[in-house]
């Protein structure tokens, strides 16, 4: 198993660019998450899904959409860069109940908006 | 509501000697608590898990913690350091509050002075 998998490792955009951070799991798992990860702030939840077709938002969800189409993939997208989305980006996928299960984490994508 | 707090956001402590991060919680719930290491430039990986059974739980590379409901804590220990445990660690809850039901902590920055 590949596990989460996450494209690109890196990226740089100018402002109001657009693009999609991708990322994939081979592990049939229900439920995926984005995350920012910014100094001193921990990790914030951008938006999640519970499976195919149902996304929703978490703590931190303006500039970014998401959809998911299949149960493999939970792409991320920016509609228009800002410099406030320099950041490191990680995707999560975890079992159903991701209350009792851990969460995968796939190794980052580091943008940076100039 | 449900709250996560990492007491030391940065802990320094020479090899070989104990090391204690400290997390408490809050929950309306029975919850489930987690905690996570970050190595450099990595995603998070899964440390130990605590889901209603032992209190004492041990999880990899010689790390534990024990919850302790009249405290509403779950602090993570380690009898002896080594250089490789040098990382972030988040501390996490789940079963209630938060977007999706999972609160992470702001992270423990863990130094090992050789």
């Amino acid at each position: 198993n590949a596990g989460v998998t996450q494209t690109p490792k890196f990226q740089v955009l100018k402002t109001g660019q657009s693009m999609t951070l991708q990322c994939a799991q081979d592990m049939n798992h229900e439920y995926m998450s984005w995350y920012r990860q910014d100094p001193g702030m921990g990790l914030r939840l951008i938006h999640y899904s519970v499976g195919a077709g149902i996304t929703d938002q978490g703590e931190v969800p303006n500039g970014y959409n998401v959809s998911r189409s299949t149960t493999e993939d939970f792409p991320l997208r920016l509609l228009s860069a800002a410099p406030s989305q320099t950041s490191v980006y990680f995707c999560a996928s975890s079992s159903a109940n991701r209350f009792y299960y851990e969460q995968y984490f796939g190794p980052g994508t580091r943008l940076t908006v100039t | 509501a449900q709250s996560v707090t990492q007491l030391d956001s940065h802990v320094s402590v020479s090899e070989g000697t104990p090391v204690l991060l400290r997390c408490n919680y809050s929950s309306s719930y029975s919850p489930s608590l987690f905690w996570y290491v970050q190595h450099p430039n990595k995603g998070l990986q899964l440390l130990l898990k605590y889901t209603s059974a032992a209190t004492l739980v041990k999880g990899i590379n010689g790390f534990e913690a024990e919850f302790k409901k009249s405290e509403t804590s779950f602090h993570l220990t380690k009898p002896s350091a080594h250089m490789s445990d040098a990382a972030e660690y988040f501390c996490v809850v789940s079963g209630g509050g938060g977007a999706d039901g999972l609160t992470f902590g702001k992270g423990t920055h863990l130094i090992i002075q050789p």
